[in-house]
């Protein structure tokens, strides 16, 4: 299957900061999905993106497929937004998402 | 809007026991169904899906089994519960192969 390359694994930030978190992957995809974490386990839909640039709020995402990377931007960072993001890919035929490891993002106040 | 549900939020099972796990979909028609684990560590696997009643994949070998007995029920199974079965259990669903959404989880402890 695909392989999924999330990095860096954790991440500690004070409110306020910037970040970006990358996922790599090693095959053409037709699915690209963002998710964040949330403490209770709930998995939260931030992005579906296999190309292209979009943004949502203080988060923005950019996936180049041709060079098979994707780049979440978190931009003045809240509490709030602590938890583990997730990049999932599919591939170019078939149904199963594969999930990276996740990156852990802790924002202290 | 479509609301995907899941329950038990919470089990606690002794080993050899049986397990059924139960995800339902509202507002939608013939969706794509999915089952994930997360084991401790973060990742998810997928571990069936169907695209329509009656028809499941299976992904991986294991001690599990999945059915689809309506268009938006998704139920997972064991006759006997190991304790590798222990993890977070995530229904999703989608229309074709595009964008997942997923339930609130079932969080399965083995003892």
């Amino acid at each position: 299957g695909i392989q999924v390359e999330q990095s860096p694994p954790d991440l500690i930030l004070q409110e306020g900061a910037n970040s970006t978190l990358r996922c790599n992957f090693s095959d053409s995809v037709n699915n690209l999905q963002w998710f964040h974490q949330n403490p209770w386990g709930q998995l939260i839909n931030l992005f579906y993106i296999p190309s292209g640039t979009k943004q949502n709020g203080r988060l923005s995402a950019t996936t180049v497929a041709t060079e098979r990377y994707s780049l979440l931007y978190i931009s003045s960072s809240q509490t709030t937004d602590s938890g583990v993001y997730f990049c999932a890919v599919g591939p170019g035929s078939g149904y199963a998402l594969n999930f990276g490891k996740g990156t852990s993002l802790l924002v202290t106040p | 809007s479509q609301t995907i549900h899941q329950w038990p939020a919470t089990l606690v099972q002794p080993v050899g026991s049986p397990l059924s796990l139960e995800c339902t979909v509202e507002g939608t028609s013939n969706p794509n169904l999915y089952w994930y684990r997360q084991a401790a560590g973060r990742g998810l696997q997928l571990l069936f899906y169907s695209v329509g009643i009656g028809q499941i994949s299976s992904e991986v070998p294991q001690n599990l089994s999945a059915s689809r007995p309506q268009d938006r029920q998704f139920i997972l199974s064991s006759k006997k519960l190991l304790l590798s079965d222990s993890g977070f259990y995530l229904c999703a669903w989608s229309e074709s192969a595009r964008e997942q959404f997923f339930g609130p989880g079932t969080r399965l402890t083995v003892l």
